[in-house]
């Protein structure tokens, strides 16, 4: 069974760009959610998605954005990047969020904003 | 707010000894935590939960340990590896209205094990 894919893995953005991360879940998962991580912050969470709907959002600006498909498969947007914004994005699926909250992650998208 | 919270960033243990995590958490209706583990250049991975109606939880050489009076929970690792040096985060879950959970993380805490 094919685990979490994020793409891509790494990419370098200047300032005031945006830019599109893509997850495919393992297969028969429908939740996926979108965490950064960066050093000594840990892994803040951005966003759930569940049947294409965001069912929780965590407090981040309205910059990041994301949307699920009808096939479980998740992006994330973030416009107007910012300095701050160079993190590891991980993607993590689970088979519908409502267990007790084993996640499985990909192997994240290292962005960095010049 | 961090309502997870891992006060260490590192810890360096010598092989074949205790390596003991610890992670505090200020929500009381936090109702499940888990430990993952995450190498360079790798997702996290699940190592190990408890429930909050268990005060205990072992697998093989990893238990982790639940003080809900304290909000404290701990990870022991018996004998340390060296391929147990990684960084380990703690994560904490409560159940939302709809019935799904969402994960809370701590900063993590980066263990060495050395010869």
């Amino acid at each position: 069974k094919a685990g979490v894919t994020q793409t891509p893995r790494y990419l370098i953005k200047t300032r005031g760009q945006q830019v599109t991360l893509s997850c495919s879940p393992i297969s028969g998962h429908r939740s996926v959610s979108w965490y950064q991580q960066t050093p000594g912050q840990g892994l803040q969470f951005l966003f759930e998605y569940f049947s294409e709907t965001q069912r929780n959002k965590g407090n981040f600006p309205g910059r990041f954005s994301g949307r699920q498909f009808s096939n479980s498969r998740s992006e994330m947007n973030v416009s107007t990047l910012e300095l701050g914004d160079s993190a590891l994005y991980l993607c993590a699926s689970s088979q519908s969020g409502g267990d007790t909250g084993e996640l499985f992650f990909g192997e994240g998208s290292r962005l960095t904003v010049l | 707010d961090q309502q997870v919270k891992q006060n260490s960033p590192s810890l360096s243990v010598q092989e074949g000894r205790i390596s003991i995590l610890n992670c505090d958490y200020t929500n009381s209706m936090f109702d499940y935590f888990l430990w993952y583990k995450k190498y360079p250049a790798e997702g996290p991975t699940f190592l190990i939960s408890i429930s909050s109606i268990k005060d205990k939880n072992e697998d093989g050489r990893f238990t982790v340990f639940l003080n809900k009076s304290a909000k404290h929970l701990s990870l022991h690792i018996v004998p340390s590896q060296p391929g147990d040096s990684a960084v380990y985060f703690c994560a904490a879950s409560f159940s939302l209205s709809g019935g799904y959970n969402k994960l809370i993380f701590g900063a993590g805490t980066r263990l060495a094990v050395h010869p």
